[in-house]
C-alpha cells in the first residue's frame, strides 16, 4: 500500500517554544491529509483537514493559532505547535488521501514538552 | 457522521476465532462500514470495509446483517500479535463522510498464549 512517513518520529522540547511535524505521502500524491492527536489510552482525535494550497479547517475547539498547518506542496504538510506546553504532549498523527477515497496513516510523533 | 459503540476490551487466546461487534443505530442509506487496527505508539491500519452483508479479505472478514445497525468484524485463529486496539467506523467510503474519519473508544483485544 501506500506509505506515509512522519518525522521527527519523537520530539522533547522545552515549554514555550515551537515543534514543527512533518508528514510526507512517498509515493503517492495527497491533495488531502489530515491531523490527529492521541492520548494516552484515548481514541484518535482529528484536529484539522488539511488540503493542498488552500487553508486548513480546523474541528470545534482546535485552535487555529496554535496549530498551525501548512499543505505547500502534493507531498507535504507540516504541524507546528506553537509555544508547546505540557498539556501538548501528546501521539500527533497525519494520514494522506489517496484518489477520492483511501486514507493512510502515518507511523506517529510522540511530543513530549517539559 | 453515525455513532458507534463498541466493546472496550475483549481477550482471547491464540488461535481462536474472534468476533467484534459494533453498533451503530443511526447509520445512513450511503454509509460504509469501516474497521481499523492500531498498535501501540503506531498509526491505525485499514483492515476491512464493507456495505452490506459479507466481506472477505486476506486478514478478516466483516458482517453486516440486513438493517446494517450493528457489524461484527471477524478474526481467524488469532495471534499474538493481533493485541490491538480495533476501531469501527461508520460514514462514507473509507469511514467518514468526505473522507473525514471520526474513531470512536475502539476496542483493545488482548491475545494470550
Amino acid at each position: 500500500g501506500a506509505v506515509v512517513s512522519q518525522h521527527p518520529s519523537r520530539v522533547i522540547c522545552k515549554s514555550g517554544t515551537s515543534v514543527k511535524i512533518e508528514c510526507r505521502s512517498l509515493d503517492f500524491q495527497a491533495t488531502t491529509m489530515f491531523w490527529y492527536r492521541q492520548f494516552p489510552k484515548q481514541s484518535l482525535m482529528l484536529m484539522a483537514t488539511s488540503n493542498e494550497g488552500s487553508k486548513a479547517t480546523y474541528e470545534q475547539g482546535v485552535e487555529k493559532d496554535k496549530f498551525l498547518i501548512n499543505h505547500a506542496s502534493l507531498t507535504l504538510s507540516t504541524l507546528t505547535v506553537t509555544s508547546a506546553h505540557p498539556e501538548d504532549s501528546s501521539f500527533y498523527i497525519c494520514s494522506a488521501r489517496l484518489g477520492a477515497s483511501e486514507q493512510f496513516f502515518g507511523p506517529g510523533t510522540r511530543l513530549t514538552v517539559l | 457522521l453515525a455513532k458507534t459503540t463498541q466493546p472496550i476490551s475483549m481477550d482471547s487466546y491464540e488461535g481462536q476465532e474472534v468476533n467484534i461487534t459494533c453498533s451503530h443505530n443511526n447509520i445512513a442509506t450511503n454509509d460504509y462500514i469501516t474497521w481499523y487496527q492500531q498498535f501501540p505508539s503506531q498509526g491505525p491500519r485499514f483492515i476491512i470495509q464493507g456495505y452490506k452483508t459479507k466481506v472477505t479479505n486476506e486478514v478478516a472478514s466483516l458482517f453486516i446483517p440486513a438493517d446494517r445497525k450493528s457489524s461484527t468484524l471477524s478474526l481467524p485463529r488469532v495471534s499474538l500479535s493481533d493485541t490491538a486496539v480495533y476501531y469501527c467506523l461508520v460514514g462514507g467510503n473509507y469511514g467518514g463522510a468526505t473522507n473525514k474519519l471520526i474513531f470512536g473508544t475502539g476496542t483493545l483485544l488482548a491475545v494470550q498464549p
